[in-house]
């Protein structure tokens, strides 16, 4: 039980376009939804916390309208790159939290983005 | 605020070896502590976590740690390792009570010599 998935697993884009990345969580209700961000040989770098039906709120250093994030119903959160710049190439990893285990995070698979 | 301090950036050992990795945490309250590991280009997967209880926490693949709360630590052994067990590993705490987000240590890359 308890399984995230992430949509696409990697992408390359243009420069200047947009890219929307998918989290699901497969067979439980996730209130809370996190997208990270990780750099080569680096930890995890919490981007944004989401609960569902709600806006987003925001880690300080992270652009909330470059990275517009979307949960929009239990089991799936949105995460769209807005203007790609090379920059943003990355490694995007979101995670989900139940109702019941409130402690607990379970990790998707991660999305590599390269912007070119 | 808490926070994790994985002491070892990188640790080689030969396979069939023993291995520690280490990790310590700074919180001025009640925590909740995990081990995470992360094969190349795919997300985490838990280990074990403590949560309360017994302070020897058994986890899969064999891995084990121990919460010592005198000395904030929180190391993860494992007493015979796998050329499969190459891999990083992530330490994290989040605080009881409190938002339960995790902080993340900065990892420790495990790489197992045949």
């Amino acid at each position: 039980g308890a399984v995230v998935s992430q949509h696409p697993s990697w992408v390359i884009c243009k420069s200047g376009t947009s890219v929307k990345i998918e989290c699901r969580s497969l067979d439980f209700q996730a209130t809370t939804m996190f997208w990270y961000r990780q750099f080569p040989k680096q930890s995890l770098m919490l981007m944004a916390t989401s609960n569902e039906g709600s806006k987003a709120t925001y880690e300080q250093g992270v652009e909330k309208d470059k990275f517009l994030i979307n949960h929009a119903s239990l089991t799936l959160s949105t995460l769209t790159v807005t203007s790609a710049h090379p920059e943003d190439s990355s490694f995007y990893i979101c995670s989900a939290r139940g109702l019941a285990e409130h402690y607990e995070q379970y990790f998707g698979p991660g999305t590599r983005l390269t912007v070119t | 605020a808490q926070s994790v301090t994985q002491l070892d950036s990188q640790v080689p050992v030969f396979e069939e070896a023993p291995v520690e990795l280490r990790c310590n945490y700074s919180s001025s309250v009640s925590v909740y502590l995990f081990w995470y590991v992360q094969y190349p280009n795919q997300g985490l997967q838990l280990l074990l976590k403590y949560l309360s209880g017994s302070t020897l926490v058994k986890g899969i693949n064999g891995f084990e740690a121990e919460f010592n709360k005198s000395q904030t630590s929180f190391h993860l052994r494992k007493p015979s390792v796998h050329i499969s067990d190459t891999a990083e590993y992530f330490c994290a705490v989040s605080v009881k009570g409190g938002s339960y987000i995790p902080t993340f240590g900065r990892g420790t890359s495990l790489i197992v010599h045949p």
